[in-house]
């Protein structure tokens, strides 16, 4: 299977808004909200920021939030911070019962 | 709290097997899915199959079918994952994550362990 296909890498500067896409299928991405976002600081072990496609685990900000249209979730960080520099990766259940992620986006804040 | 320790790094030649273990404490974990996710240098997340703890199923991507083997040891809390047939590209940090069985999300995850496949 395929990784989800995710901008290599998205900019912006402290304060502003940016949104990251995960393109998927109608197999995976578009079958379900049970998209899931991880945030990887480098060196650092993968953490969930976001599940079922828009809800907070306990803990995490409420900066990062997410949505879904069709084949494409949509990860926004709001309000940038330094600490958002890290790379971020989504992941979907397919329709076969296995597990798929995106090619991963390096956020660099300017 | 969920803790999840995963075995030392390894360094096998090609051709070799490779066992990582992951040792899961803090929860009671029959009703927990655990997942391998392998990461190579400077590469991306690549999921590579799950198994049931409570009993024993797995499954995993089609790609490692052949040569992944997941299992588990109940009394110990502890999963392991081996891949065999090892070749360079197989050099990558495993990972083990914890999903709440039916929440499709990894909430839990092993500190990795870096297998290194070198002549």
């Amino acid at each position: 299977q395929s990784a989800l296909t995710q901008p290599a890498s998205v900019s912006g500067s402290p304060g502003q808004s940016i949104t990251i896409s995960c393109t998927g299928t109608n197999s995976d991405v578009g079958s379900h909200d049970l998209v899931s976002w991880y945030q990887q600081h480098p060196g650092k072990v993968p953490e969930l920021i976001i599940y079922e496609g828009s809800k907070w685990p306990s803990g995490v900000s409420n900066r990062h939030s997410g949505s879904k249209s069709g084949n494409t979730a949509s990860l926004t960080i709001s309000g940038l911070q330094a600490e958002d520099e890290a790379d971020y990766y989504c992941c979907s259940r397919t329709r076969a019962g296995t597990f798929v992620f995106g090619s991963g986006t390096k956020v660099t804040v300017l | 709290q969920v803790q999840m320790v995963q075995s030392g790094a390894e360094v096998r030649e090609p051709g070799a097997s490779v066992k990582v273990s992951c040792k899961a404490s803090g929860h009671t974990f029959t009703d927990y899915y655990f997942h391998w996710v392998r990461q190579a240098p400077g590469q991306g997340l690549e999921w590579m199959g799950w198994i049931n703890f409570y009993n024993g199923d797995s499954d995993s991507v089609q790609k490692f079918q052949d040569r992944v083997t997941m299992t588990r040891d109940t009394s110990i809390n502890t999963v392991y994952m081996e891949l065999s047939s090892l070749g360079s590209d197989d050099t990558a940090v495993y990972y083990c994550a914890g999903e709440l069985g039916g929440s499709y999300f990894f909430d839990y995850w092993g500190q990795g362990t870096l297998v290194i496949v070198s002549s």
